[in-house]
């Protein structure tokens, strides 16, 4: 079976603030593919990330970095000094074949971002 | 690039009428498209795939009838309430992918409908 897990359900930081969304994901496919999508409060789901299961390289796009680790199964997603802006619902989702590719969806976490 | 958008954003009908959502690919053909439901503060749901000229897939516990899929372009996909009822108000998203299932999906803004 296939699964996402985030555990975090709500996380609140003050504007500046480091945070790491988790994302933990069960599979037992070879080939598979990892996203993370950011759903603001106008509700469009905004792709910020994909990953293959074959490339273990960490990623940064500007103030955000995902660190991908096969070896817990987990997909972390870091915003560096994080903006009022990036208050949004983080989802993160698995791909694989064995599911046809239809997106596994985490439970989201809600991220609160103070001025 | 790959912009998906969905029309109308907002529908509020009377129960028993029958509402359609419009989903198009404005840059970029989309081999498969995918319908989401998300009630609030909830994930995502997939309700069913898509592929241009053929009938859509649906989810376990999805009502075929009940929701009417058609994908008659690689451009756009339409979803059809039929005869909507109060427990059917929620947020509909879609989603379509450049190239196939095993693709990224890029997703739509959202149609939100309300029921009475």
């Amino acid at each position: 079976a296939q699964k996402v897990t985030q555990a975090q359900t709500e996380i609140s930081v003050v504007e500046k603030e480091d945070v790491t969304l988790d994302c933990v994901y069960e599979t037992r496919d070879t080939t598979y593919y990892l996203f993370w999508y950011k759903q603001p409060p106008s509700g469009e789901l905004v792709f910020l990330i994909r990953r293959n299961s074959f490339d273990e390289q960490n990623e940064i796009s500007g103030r955000y970095s995902w660190n991908f680790q096969k070896s817990t199964s987990s997909f972390n997603f870091t915003i560096t000094a994080s903006q009022v802006v990036d208050s949004a619902v983080y989802f993160c989702a698995l791909s694989a074949d064995s599911g046809t590719y239809k997106y596994i969806f985490g439970t989201g976490t809600r991220l609160k971002v103070l001025a | 690039g790959a912009v998906v958008s969905q029309h109308p954003s907002w529908v509020i009908c009377k129960s028993g009428t029958s509402v359609k959502i419009e989903c198009r690919s404005l840059d970029f053909q989309a081999t498969t498209m995918f319908w989401y439901r998300q009630f609030p503060k909830q994930s995502l749901m997939l309700m069913a795939t898509s592929n241009e000229g053929s009938k859509a897939t649906y989810e376990q516990g999805v009502e075929k009838d009940k929701f009417l899929i058609n994908h008659a372009s690689l451009t756009l996909s339409t979803l059809t309430v039929t005869s909507a009822h109060p427990e059917d108000s929620s947020f509909y998203i879609c989603s379509a992918s450049i190239g196939g299932v095993q693709e990224t999906q890029y997703f739509g803004p959202g149609t939100r409908l309300l029921v009475l």
